[in-house]
């Protein structure tokens, strides 16, 4: 079974700090991962998602995220953060292979100071 | 990108009635269809795998006979929590594999947020 951790629950930073948060995961086989964003009474979005080839990803707004395959981990960074980046993080994994249930961190919740 | 959609959107309740959750793919078929369940500041939790035309496979923990999952048809799920009481107020998520990129990426839908008093 796959799993997923966080190490950040709570990080708080300015406007225009930069970001990274954690992510590591176990699994034995080919993994999918992806990262998730929860703005406040808003519905799960994808911000970026990594299924093979060059493990630097970019997604939407800004954010990338580097799978490094050694240390099983897919760290979210974005270089300077805005107050509309306030939300909610998850990282998530399901295994390669198609309509795999997908397994969901803890999350992290992200406030902006302006 | 592909759509889901939940219906309803917030549902108040009495305990001990039952509740039925909607979920659709709306420009997409979808033979799998998963269920979350989401606590207050706490990730999502994964309930059941919905089948079109088969049983739901459902999570160590979950009750099947209390969380009734029935895939219909490839664009619709429902999850009925019967016999709903307090503790099984939540935030109630469905999702889907779309067939771009063989089945790799889910959409989630918006959730549906079920209060039982």
């Amino acid at each position: 079974a796959q799993s997923v951790s966080q190490h950040n629950h709570h990080v708080i930073l300015s406007e225009a700090a930069s970001l990274e948060l954690g992510c590591n995961y176990s699994y034995g086989g080919t993994v999918n991962l992806f990262w998730y964003v929860q703005y406040p009474g808003q519905h799960l979005q994808l911000l970026l998602k990594y299924f093979s080839g060059d493990p630097l990803v970019k997604g939407i707004k800004g954010f990338e995220a580097e799978f490094i395959k050694s240390k099983f981990s897919f760290n979210l960074r974005k270089p300077s953060v805005q107050w509309s980046d306030t939300a909610e993080y998850f990282c998530a994994v399901n295994a390669r292979g198609g309509y795999q249930k997908v397994t969901f961190g803890t999350g992290t919740k992200l406030q902006v100071i302006p | 990108g592909a759509v889901v959609s939940q219906h309803p959107s917030r549902v108040i309740c009495k305990s001990g009635t039952s509740v039925k959750i909607e979920c659709r793919s709306l420009d997409f078929q979808a033979t799998t269809m998963f269920w979350y369940r989401q606590f207050p500041k706490k990730s999502l939790m994964l309930m059941a795998t919905s089948n079109e035309g088969s049983k739901a496979t459902y999570e160590q923990g979950v009750e099947k006979d209390k969380f009734l999952i029935n895939h219909a048809s490839l664009t619709l799920s429902t999850l009925t929590v019967t016999s709903a009481h307090p503790e099984d107020s939540s935030f109630y998520i469905c999702s889907a594999p779309s067939a771009d990129y063989a089945g790799e990426t889910q959409y989630f839908g918006p959730g549906t947020r079920l209060l039982v008093l």
